[in-house]
């Protein structure tokens, strides 16, 4: 099955952890995204990716930390110097410049509790 | 300015009704345009891709306006599987950027 998958699904840690969340897609993308979603609220992005080894801050890039060694993996790391990190984390993949369109397709989100 | 504007509702409709929802873009360059579906607690989905002659999907059709700069999407005979939170999203150059959604129920 081709897709994004994220995980943990659900994920909790004690403040002052540093915590990685995993991102991996097998649909041969270019880019990848994280987004922050917190209730009620719309999408902001954290970091995004446009090609291996390459990668570029978002809206609230402090506090989080990302990496991109392989095209299929694009982890993001919650440090503690991130004030608010209790929220609900999507990875996002497109075709990026290879793409008409580039549409962006998710995976099913990661939520992380930090108390 | 925010670059993609959207009503957050709620629509609470009756099962059967057609509802309308819009979004605005600001940036004239804007290339493509999107529709996603959310549901609670759950990760955005791609309902569909909007053209500019405009699309039609069943029961759904998006409309674009280069003109005014604006994005519609219409459900036609509602269903109850239709609540969710409907985001726009739009792409400029490299940049993808999303409405904050429109919550609808559709009632019994």
């Amino acid at each position: 099955d081709g897709g994004i998958t994220q995980s943990p699904k659900y994920l909790f840690r004690k403040e002052g952890q540093n915590v990685t969340l995993s991102c991996e897609q097998n649909l041969n993308h270019d880019a990848m995204y994280w987004y922050r979603q917190d209730p009620g609220q719309g999408l902001r992005l954290i970091y995004y990716s446009q090609i291996v080894n390459d990668f570029q801050k978002g809206d609230i890039a402090e506090g989080y930390s990302v990496s991109r060694e392989k095209k299929e993996s694009f982890p993001l790391t919650v440090t503690s110097a991130q004030k608010n990190p209790t929220a609900f984390y999507l990875c996002a993949s497109s075709m990026g410049n290879r793409g008409i369109r580039n549409e962006q397709y998710f995976g099913p989100g990661t939520r992380l509790t930090v108390t | 300015r925010k670059e993609v504007e959207q009503d957050p509702g709620p629509f609470n409709v009756p099962e059967g009704a057609t509802v309308a929802f819009n979004c605005t873009y600001s940036n004239s360059a804007s290339q493509s345009f999107f529709w996603y579906r959310q549901d609670c607690r759950k990760e955005p989905k791609l309902l569909m891709s909007v053209y500019s002659s405009g699309n039609e999907d069943g029961r759904f059709t998006a409309q674009l306006n280069r003109a005014s700069q604006y994005i519609s999407l219409l459900i036609r005979d509602s269903k109850l599987s239709d609540s969710a939170t409907y985001l726009c999203a739009v792409t400029t150059g490299n940049q993808f950027y999303f409405g904050t959604g429109t919550s609808l129920t559709v009632i019994p």
